[in-house]
């Protein structure tokens, strides 16, 4: 079985400071790991992705996220937040398929002037 | 490339009346998903086909639920009399081949979504 939790649904950060969104998750097996982003009104986009490779992973729009096996965490970050990074994150850990996928609930984040 | 198309993007239904969820996938792609999220849930797998296919259906509810990949048009999820439960955001999303393996995440396009408001 495999469970993703994001601890916070909401995060808002000013233009400019860092960003910071949590997700912890579990897994029987060795997870390969995602971040989405969905703008209003858009798909979800893949950001970054993990698969036991590096285990700091840098993706679109300047976030990384790392990886820690020991606290099994993988939280999203960026040095400083834009007002385009405004959008819902979503967390998501595979171990197969496409039905194996499984989502955190989301985190919106705000960026304030 | 106008990426996985959804429509209708919201929808109200009353109580008892059908929903049907269109999804166009990104040109080339040939294998589709539907995902539902439910309000403060993350999204939960419901079903993937093929054209003409469906190959796993796992997370379709058992009754009242459909899904179809004809041969030629969009892939349509059908709700058949719809319940308040029933409202959430379903998710499509195609991939050009089946996704497999703990990667397989990143050959997913995602569509915006149907948002399905029940009365």
């Amino acid at each position: 079985a495999q469970s993703v939790t994001q601890l916070d649904s909401h995060v808002s950060v000013s233009e400019g400071t860092p960003v910071l969104l949590r997700c912890n998750y579990s897994s029987s097996y060795s997870p390969s790991l995602f971040w989405y982003v969905q703008h209003p009104n858009k798909g979800l986009q893949l950001l970054l992705k993990y698969t036991s490779a590096a285990t700091l992973v840098k993706g679109i729009n300047g976030f990384e996220a790392e990886f820690k096996k020991s606290e099994t965490s993988f939280h999203l970050t960026k040095p400083s937040a834009h007002m385009s990074d405004a959008a819902e994150y979503f967390c998501v850990v595979s171990t197969g398929t496409a039905s194996k996928l499984t989502f955190g609930t989301g985190t919106r984040l705000q960026v304030t002037l | 490339n106008a990426g996985v198309m959804q429509n209708p993007r919201h929808l109200v239904r009353r109580r008892g009346q059908e929903a049907r969820l269109r999804c166009s996938p990104m040109k080339g792609h040939s294998h589709v998903y539907w995902y539902r999220q439910l309000p403060e849930e993350g999204l939960k797998f419901m079903v993937y086909l093929q054209k003409e296919n469906i190959i796993d259906e796992s997370g379709m509810p058992k009754e009242r639920f459909s899904a179809e990949f004809p041969k030629e048009g969009p892939s349509i999820l059908r709700i058949q009399q719809v319940v308040r439960g029933d409202s959430a955001a379903y998710f499509c999303a195609s991939s050009p081949r089946e996704v497999a393996g703990t990667s397989g995440a990143n050959v997913l396009t995602f569509g915006a979504g149907s948002r399905l408001t029940v009365l």
